[in-house]
């Protein structure tokens, strides 16, 4: 069974401070990875994507991918009350470029003033 | 709000009922998807059609039934419904099939009594 595994969380966080998020996937063939925000009772939005083993950095956030290890991670500088959501992340479920998307179930995370 | 809109926005069944969920994408896209989302766990990919075509049916129960007209309509047909059917029901589109950025809608929260 290919399984992607988040911690649930929540995960609080103090305003200003990096909120520090882990995703460890089974399928070692797995390509492509991403990094979803879906704050409650609303849809999942794409925040970032990541192919390549090292950091991402897009403003606030980063990626880390370590395929060897078989996780990627996911970084919020500054944290903002705003960024209080559900992350889910999500990993291509074969070893093609373009593939299914399997769903982690997502960490919460509670940015605190 | 993003280019995919889905209504009903709730909807309340009975295990009876015959009811549809309706999903429009206006941003060109050829393929649309429907996944369902249960409180605390990941998405689950349902229905996957590309060009009109389904291509993908995830082992899904026939109770559950997705109809795709053209490329920016998608419907899912349910009926005989179980409680545990209850959940968030969200569609979603992207310009290829299996395309690393899909867009969902926001999506059906559906209850079944």
């Amino acid at each position: 069974q290919k399984e992607v595994e988040q911690n649930s969380g929540p995960l609080s966080v103090p305003e200003g401070a990096i909120a520090s998020l882990n995703c460890t996937y089974s399928d070692r063939g797995s390509q492509s990875f991403f990094w979803y925000r879906q704050y409650s009772g609303k849809s999942p939005e794409l925040i970032m994507f990541i192919y390549s083993n090292g950091d991402k950095e897009d403003g606030r956030f980063t990626a880390q991918l370590n395929k060897a290890s078989q996780y990627v991670s996911l970084l919020i500088r500054d944290s903002q009350p705003s960024d209080s959501a559900t992350y889910p992340c999500a990993v291509t479920a074969t070893t093609d470029s373009w593939g299914k998307l399997q769903f982690g179930a997502g960490t919460q995370v509670v940015v605190t003033p | 709000e993003t280019g995919v809109t889905q209504t009903p926005r709730h909807l309340v069944m009975g295990m009876t009922n015959k009811k549809s969920l309706k999903c429009e994408q206006h941003l060109g896209h050829n393929a649309m998807y429907w996944y369902k989302q249960s409180a605390k766990k990941p998405l689950e990919l349902m229905f996957v059609y590309n060009f009109k075509e389904q291509t993908e049916n995830n082992s899904v129960p026939s109770r559950f039934s997705p109809e795709c007209p053209n490329s920016s309509h998608l419907f899912l047909h349910l009926h005989t419904l179980q409680p545990e059917d209850s959940a968030l029901y969200l569609c979603a589109s992207s310009l290829r099939e299996f395309d690393n950025e899909q867009f969902f809608g926001p999506g059906t929260r559906l209850t079944v009594l």
